[in-house]
């Protein structure tokens, strides 16, 4: 069966310090991968996506950037942290076979920039 | 342009009680359409979903939901809700993305 695991599950950076979360999927091959993030517990937003290795589409211009450096391995990261950064990010993943398959999440990373 | 609304923010219901959970999209050509659910800190799970065919689709913990195509919507259902279905529920469609909305939270009381 497919897994998906995310680390940190919680974290506390101040302003202007760096970041990375790491996302890892288990049991498939050629996932899609994805990064979401989710502010004040509502609605998520999109931020990158990737179809294969080194392969990185971004959804929102913003203080992130993304990485997929092994097939099943996707990495949020910033150089520098700002306030608005806070949030409860999501890893997600499907299969490429079709476009309607499901997404299937991680448990979260929750980020709170001080 | 793609989008999906979830005209209410919360839902309360009794336990026992019809649970339904509103959704409707807008999205050229066909939607694909998707129910998930979010415990506290946790990750969205999914429920179910809509490609085609029969217009009532069957999911998990027992809910169901009914494409109308006529109404453009997506609707949740639960015929007997339990207070463990409280939780952030959200609709999506796929077109070229997958877009989410901004989730209801139902609340199931005892």
């Amino acid at each position: 069966s497919q897994t998906i695991h995310q680390w940190p599950a919680t974290l506390v950076q101040p302003v202007g310090s760096p970041l990375s979360l790491e996302c890892t999927v288990e049991g498939t091959s050629n996932p899609n991968l994805y990064w979401y993030r989710q502010a004040a517990g509502r609605g998520l937003q999109l931020l990158f996506y990737s179809v294969g290795i080194g392969q990185i589409s971004s959804e929102v211009p913003q203080n992130l950037s993304a990485s997929r450096p092994q097939d099943r391995q996707f990495i949020l990261s910033s150089k520098k942290l700002l306030l608005s950064d806070s949030g409860f990010y999501l890893c997600a993943w499907n299969t490429r076979t079709f476009s309607y398959n499901e997404q299937f999440f991680g448990p979260g990373t929750r980020l709170t920039v001080l | 342009a793609q989008s999906v609304a979830q005209p209410e923010d919360q839902v309360n219901v009794a336990e026992g009680n019809p649970l339904t959970v509103k959704c409707t999209y807008s999205v050229s050509g066909n939607p694909y359409l998707f129910w998930y659910v979010q415990y506290p800190n946790r990750g969205l799970q999914f429920l179910l979903k809509y490609i085609t065919g029969d217009n009532l689709v069957k999911g998990s913990y027992g809910f169901e939901a009914e494409f109308n195509k006529s109404q453009t919507s997506f609707h949740l259902k639960k015929p007997s809700a339990l207070v463990s279905d409280s939780a952030l529920y959200f609709c999506a469609v796929r077109a070229n993305k997958l877009s989410f909305g901004a989730g209801t939270t139902v609340t199931v009381r005892a």
